[in-house]
Order: structure tokens, then C-alpha cells, then sequence
């Protein structure tokens, strides 16, 4: 069990850019979620994935945005051009989903839109 | 939808004291309180949780309290060291969805 990984873990960017993370969730996890986190603040729910279905959609979630786990495996995220706005640490998580509902979160990718 | 704030924003302790962080929610609907912790340059990782069907949950140093009538809950830590500092979100899910709602956070720092 080697956790959830993500990558980049630093992103800096030009604004107007677009950017992808990745997210490898602990294996036969099946629930894949994203969260977004500012300084001084909690986890923001964004979407998340039961298997390859994304299941759910926060509003936060502008069409900039779109997620994607082909195979039910790994997931990336990609903002579409990139606004000062975005500047934030996202975050993955996993879980197996069994009623327990504990999240394994990755270390997440943090992003600076310039 | 569900909404989860979180008192106090800072709490500083001296070392062996106690600290206590209060949340409240609002969906009546919630059954599940997470509590997570997070150091610095980690994600969040979970310590302790809690069902609405249990009042009071503790695991070695670490308390949960549930008033659902009220809705609030609370994480009490006894004989705090200098590694409990860091960032305690509370969190609150209803079973039927999967969407964990986390509170602002609470910095705790716990002085030697």
C-alpha cells in the first residue's frame, strides 16, 4: 500500500495556461474524490468518482474544470485557462467505500497561477 | 446542503494541557463526523470519527463528543504534546451521499 499519489506537486503557471494533475488512488480503492483548499481553510468538495462514473459535481466547479478516471484507475484534473483564482492546493483522495467513509488523502498538487 | 463551522479558528496550549475544538452543522440528515488532522505540507489524515448513533467515542488521548439534538460535536485532546500541532478540521457526511463537508480548520499549537 504505498497511498495516494498525485502529481505535480507544484504547479506554476502563466494565466490563460492550462494545467492537468494526476491522481493515483491506493489500489481497489473505488471512490475517487478531489478537493480544492485555500490558506487557512478546509478541504472544498469539488467532484468525485465511484469507479470510471463521476457521481457528483460541486458548483465550485466552473467548466473550466473537468475530471476525468478512465478504467476506474487513476483521475486527472484540468483547468482550462487559468485564472489567478485557481491558485490553490488540490487535493485527492480515495477510499474503498465501505460504510467506514475514511479518506485517504494524497499531499496534494498546489498550483500558482501568475 | 450541509454546512460545517468550527471554533476556535487558533487555540495555543501548554504542553500537557488539555484543548477542545467545537463544530456545529446544520443537515439534520448528517450521521458521520470525521475529525482530520493535517501537518504541515501533508493532506489531511484522519484521527477519530464518530456515527450519530454513538455520543462518545475516545481512543487513547483523543475524544469525540455528539449532541445531534443541538448538532454539534467537539474533539477533546488530554496531556497535549508538541506533535499534536497542527491544522484539526471536523467533517460531517450524510451516509446516503459520499461528499465529506469539512469545517474551516482549527491551528493548534502546543507549546513546550
Amino acid at each position: 500500500d504505498t497511498g495516494v499519489s498525485q502529481n505535480p506537486r507544484h504547479k506554476i503557471t502563466k494565466r490563460g495556461q492550462n494545467v492537468t494533475f494526476r491522481c493515483d488512488p491506493i489500489s481497489e480503492h473505488n471512490r475517487l474524490y478531489w478537493y480544492r483548499q485555500t490558506l487557512g481553510q478546509g478541504p472544498e468538495f469539488l467532484t468525485y468518482f465511484q469507479n470510471e462514473a463521476q457521481l457528483e459535481k460541486s458548483r465550485l466547479l466552473s467548466d473550466r474544470f473537468s475530471a476525468e478516471r478512465p478504467k476506474g484507475s487513476f483521475s486527472t484534473l484540468e483547468i482550462q485557462r487559468t485564472e489567478q483564482g485557481d491558485s490553490a492546493m488540490y487535493l485527492c483522495a480515495s477510499s474503498p467505500g465501505t460504510h467506514t467513509g475514511e479518506l485517504f488523502f494524497g499531499e496534494g498538487s498546489r498550483l500558482t497561477v501568475l | 446542503g450541509e454546512n460545517v463551522e468550527q471554533h476556535p479558528s487558533t487555540l495555543s496550549v501548554q504542553e500537557g494541557d488539555s484543548a477542545v475544538i467545537k463544530c456545529t452543522y446544520s443537515d439534520s440528515a448528517s450521521n458521520y463526523f470525521p475529525w482530520y488532522k493535517q501537518e504541515l505540507g501533508k493532506g489531511p489524515q484522519l484521527i477519530i470519527d464518530i456515527r450519530s448513533n454513538v455520543g462518545e467515542k475516545k481512543d487513547q488521548r483523543i475524544a469525540v463528543t455528539l449532541n445531534k439534538t443541538a448538532k454539534h460535536f467537539s474533539l477533546h485532546i488530554t496531556e497535549t504534546q508538541p506533535e499534536d500541532s497542527a491544522v484539526y478540521f471536523c467533517a460531517a457526511k450524510e451516509t446516503s451521499y459520499d461528499k465529506v463537508i469539512f469545517g474551516p480548520g482549527t491551528s493548534l499549537s502546543v507549546i513546550p
